[in-house]
């Protein structure tokens, strides 16, 4: 069973940009919710899909955005991209319950210059 | 809200010696926790998962525990090797469906 997918591995954009990532999950898997993680800012959660809605949003600002297609896999949108939105971005695929076990991507590391 | 805090932030143990990682969680009513390692610049690798329901949860070297009623979790490494040198973080999952991370134990191996 493939794992997570998250792409572009790497992007580079500067100040003002915005930018797409994508996620596909575990095949089966339903629900999907994007991570953003600095160093200084540990994990911060920053919303969650589960059949196409959106389930649970973390304190970011509207600048961030995100969707699911039917077939699970995810986008988030990042508009105006300011120098603090350089991190780490993390997408995590949820097992059923009753394990609802969390499997992550590899992330995309981007870089606001 | 749900807190989650990790102790120590960083540790360093010579080869072969056993430890243990703390995770404290301040609202009982969770779900599961879940242990995950993560090495520099990647994703997180999920270890150990523990429902509420359980007391514990082995893989090889490793065990992790969980005792709800203290709002604590152990992940316990048994004859460390330099390749368990990375960041370790616990994340439990409660009411909401959300999942909350601590900011992890950086365990450095020396050989």
């Amino acid at each position: 069973k493939a794992g997570v997918t998250q792409t572009p591995r790497y992007l580079i954009k500067t100040r003002g940009q915005q930018v797409t990532l994508s996620c596909s999950p575990i095949s089966g898997h339903r629900s999907v919710s994007w991570y953003q993680q600095t160093p200084g800012q540990g994990l911060q959660f920053l919303f969650e899909y589960f059949s196409e809605t959106q389930r649970n949003k973390g304190n970011f600002p509207g600048r961030f955005s995100g969707r699911q297609f039917s077939n699970s896999r995810s986008e988030m949108n990042v508009s105006t991209l300011e120098l603090g939105d350089s991190a780490l971005y993390l997408c995590a695929s949820r097992e059923a319950p009753p394990n609802e076990k969390l499997f992550f991507g590899s992330g995309t590391q981007l870089s606001v210059l | 809200k749900q807190e989650v805090t990790q102790i120590p932030a960083a540790l360093s143990v010579p080869e072969g010696e056993n430890l243990v990682l703390n995770c404290s969680f301040t609202d009982s009513a969770i779900y599961n926790l879940q242990w995950f390692r993560q090495d520099p610049g990647k994703g997180l690798t999920s270890l150990l998962l523990i429902q509420s329901s359980q007391r514990e949860q082995t893989s090889g070297r490793l065990n992790a525990s969980l005792d709800k009623s203290s709002g604590r979790s152990t992940l316990y490494i048994a004859a460390s090797q330099p390749g368990d040198s990375a960041t370790y973080l616990c994340a439990v999952s409660g009411t909401g469906n959300q999942f909350y991370f601590g900011t992890g134990t950086s365990l450095t191996v020396i050989p």
